[in-house]
């Protein structure tokens, strides 16, 4: 599976938008970019994912450049509820295709 | 979303003992699940894929006599963590594979494992 390379944190005021870059430049052509983020000692959420085409849906847009190599994840308003650690992962999209967290996007949204 | 749930969301117990953690996907079949283990400040790591019917499949590493995975039914795999050690004290999460749905996989809330 490709690895991705994330910012380890980023701030965000309440009310604007959140962009979460990810890096993923050895994607290869049959796998995804997932989305995930994980709130304080609760399980991850699955927020969105997308093979090459802009994704958008109630929680998030993902844009993904035209070569694949990069996408960023935006929250349109962030919330104080949005603060959580973001997942970029790669994936194969199989029965058995795995997710290898990385150490993800720390982003605190602040008042 | 889809449900899954897991149980118990936390155990402490004595060392020596073995554990067993259930993870159920409570509105769809699931036939690959996954069991991940997270420590305080860091990421989520796989620890095993469960397929119905058939053994686990281990992640280099992990070792499979202590880390045992049943994946009895569409809907059920459980961990246990046999003669569990302090060094085991971790949080387990696992997740189900939905195929129906995009082949997403679904996060159960987790399950704090704390060996005195």
């Amino acid at each position: 599976d490709a690895k991705t390379t994330q910012p380890p944190s980023m701030d965000c005021a309440e009310g604007r938008a959140a962009n979460l870059p990810c890096n993923h430049s050895t994607i290869s052509g049959n796998e995804y970019v997932y989305w995930y983020r994980q709130i304080h000692s609760q399980g991850p959420q699955y927020i969105i994912h997308g093979l090459k085409n802009n994704e958008t849906n109630e929680m998030a847009s993902l844009i993904i450049t035209e070569d694949r190599k990069s996408s960023t994840l935006i929250l349109p308003h962030a919330t104080l509820r949005d603060t959580a650690v973001y997942y970029c992962i790669v994936r194969v999209v199989a029965e058995g295709g795995k997710l290898i967290f990385g150490q993800g996007t720390e982003l605190s949204v602040k008042p | 979303g889809a449900v899954v749930s897991q149980h118990p969301s936390r155990v402490i117990c004595k060392s020596g003992t073995s554990v067993k953690i259930e993870c159920r996907s409570l509105d769809f079949q699931a036939t690959t699940m996954f069991w991940y283990r997270q420590f305080p400040k860091q990421s989520l790591m796989l620890m095993a894929t469960s397929n119905e019917g058939s053994k686990a499949t281990y992640e280099q590493g992990v070792e499979k006599d202590k880390f045992l995975i049943n994946h009895a039914s569409l809907t059920l795999s459980t961990l246990t963590v046999a003669s569990a050690h302090p060094e085991d004290s971790s949080f387990y999460i696992c997740s189900a594979h939905y195929r129906l749905a995009k082949n997403i996989q679904y996060f159960g809330a987790g399950t704090r494992l704390s060996v005195l």
